[in-house]
């Protein structure tokens, strides 16, 4: 069981360019989402998803996009990158039984850097 | 809407003092309150939780007890070791979204 992976572990781009993060789960997980983490600021919500073929904004999701094909696979695609997309970024996923999420896992994280 | 809001760090003790770290919320309806860890370099992984008013979380030597009459789940630990340093979230799960909403987190040190 390989839990929550996330490649790549680090990244550097250039102002406008694009790419994809990806995260992958084992663990049949209706719920994943994506995190940002900058200094002071804890987690911030991304994007979310509570099964494949749905997805919602949450708390930052300007200059994202997500799409859910399968119960595994949440990739988030930077469309043109910007310095302040400069973070750390995490995946998790957790059950999602009548409408309530249970323990979120976390995946090691991306640390991106946008010159 | 829904909010976390942890004191400040860093915390900085020494081997086999007394932890507390607050963790005050607030929310619509009835959150389930967690505290996350983060270890250099780490992902975060679940500390403990509650998922309801009164219910006491512990692991590992670390408890916390969801209060709801003060809107408040905080940390605590009896004796910390070196080990313990990391950083701590405290978080809450809002609506029927799912969403996790955190704090800023708080950056324990313990030195020997």
């Amino acid at each position: 069981n390989a839990g929550v992976t996330q490649t790549p572990k680090f990244q550097v781009l250039k102002t406008g360019q694009s790419m994809t993060l990806q995260c992958a789960q084992d663990m049949n997980h209706e719920y994943m989402s994506w995190y940002r983490q900058d200094p002071g600021m804890g987690l911030r919500l991304i994007h979310y998803s509570v099964g494949a073929g749905i997805t919602d904004q949450g708390e930052v999701p300007n200059g994202y996009n997500v799409s859910r094909s399968t119960t595994e696979d949440f990739p988030l695609r930077l469309l043109s990158a910007a310095p302040s997309q400069t973070s750390v970024y995490f995946c998790a996923s957790s059950p999602y039984l009548t409408g309530r999420t249970d323990t979120q896992y976390f995946g090691p994280g991306t640390r991106l850097t946008v010159l | 809407g829904d909010s976390v809001t942890q004191m400040e760090g860093p915390v900085t003790l020494s081997e086999e003092a007394f932890l507390t770290i607050n963790c005050t919320y607030t929310a619509t309806g009835y959150p389930s309150l967690f505290w996350y860890v983060q270890y250099p370099g780490e992902g975060l992984q679940l500390l403990l939780k509650a998922t309801k008013a009164d219910d006491k979380g512990s692991n590992k030597g670390f408890e916390a007890t969801y209060r709801k009459e003060t809107t408040s789940f905080h940390l605590e630990k009896g004796s910390v070791q070196v080990s313990d340093s990391a950083v701590y979230f405290c978080a809450l799960t809002s609506g029927n979204t799912g969403k996790l909403i955190f704090g800023q987190g708080t950056t324990l040190q313990v030195k020997p």
